[in-house]
């Protein structure tokens, strides 16, 4: 069974500087898709960034990027320029890329990580 | 973007009422929804996976009979608690996926306080 690890119950962060969010996941899947996903005080849960594991290049939204280890099995987040706004849970998920034979798919998220961004 | 609409945001309800949470794809179709429970400061627990006329899947120790679920149409799936009690007061979460190569996007989640 897949598993997802978030090693860092809270970060903090100086607002306009850089922090990097861990996650580490275990699969003998080749195929699947990895998320962060932002949960502000509002609740709301947000797609912020995906990443396709067949793809070497690591994704990109605006000032968010990832790190994708893949023989490592890892799939860092990295926040630049931090506002005040990025302040959140994240939780980082994974998904299988091939329908299962279950016949549902599933989304396996990690605990969170709290950030907190310093003014 | 893709939206979802879970109604109502708050719901406060005497024990033994049944309480009907709805969600909506707005903009999508919506092949499959997701209904999660989130405890306070914790992750997010799987309740059932359900796809567009056929019966949810439920994950291990969800109750079935507790937890209805219809998923009527394309854009629309509801939670129905049965007989709700206060240990059932929590954060529950619905979120859409449309085709299989699409994330899931969330609904806003409703609270849950059961008296």
């Amino acid at each position: 069974a897949q598993t997802v690890t978030q090693s860092q119950p809270e970060m903090s962060v100086q607002e306009a500087e850089t922090v990097t969010l861990s996650c580490t996941y275990d699969t003998s899947e080749s195929d699947y898709y990895l998320f962060w996903y932002k949960q502000p005080p509002s609740r709301q849960m947000i797609l912020v960034i995906r990443q396709e594991a067949y793809k070497q290049q690591n994704a990109t939204e605006n000032r968010f990027s990832v790190n994708f280890q893949k023989a490592a099995k890892s799939f860092s987040l990295k926040i630049s320029d931090s506002q005040l706004g990025d302040a959140a849970m994240y939780f980082c998920a994974y998904r299988s890329y091939t329908y299962p034979t279950s016949g549902t798919y599933k989304y396996i998220f990690g605990t969170g990580t709290r950030l907190k961004v310093l003014a | 973007g893709a939206v979802v609409s879970q109604h109502p945001s708050r719901v406060i309800c005497k024990s033994g009422t049944s309480v009907k949470i709805e969600c909506r794809s707005l903009d999508f179709q919506a092949t499959t929804m997701f209904w999660y429970r989130q405890f306070p400061k914790k992750s997010l627990m799987l309740m059932a996976t359900s796809n567009e006329g056929s019966k949810a899947t439920y994950e291990q120790g969800v109750e079935k009979d507790k937890f209805l679920i219809n998923h009527a149409s394309l854009t629309l799936s509801t939670l129905t608690v049965t007989s709700a009690h206060p240990e059932d007061s929590s954060f529950y979460i619905c979120s859409a996926m449309g085709d299989n190569y699409q994330p899931q996007h969330f609904g806003d989640g409703t609270r849950l306080s059961i008296l």
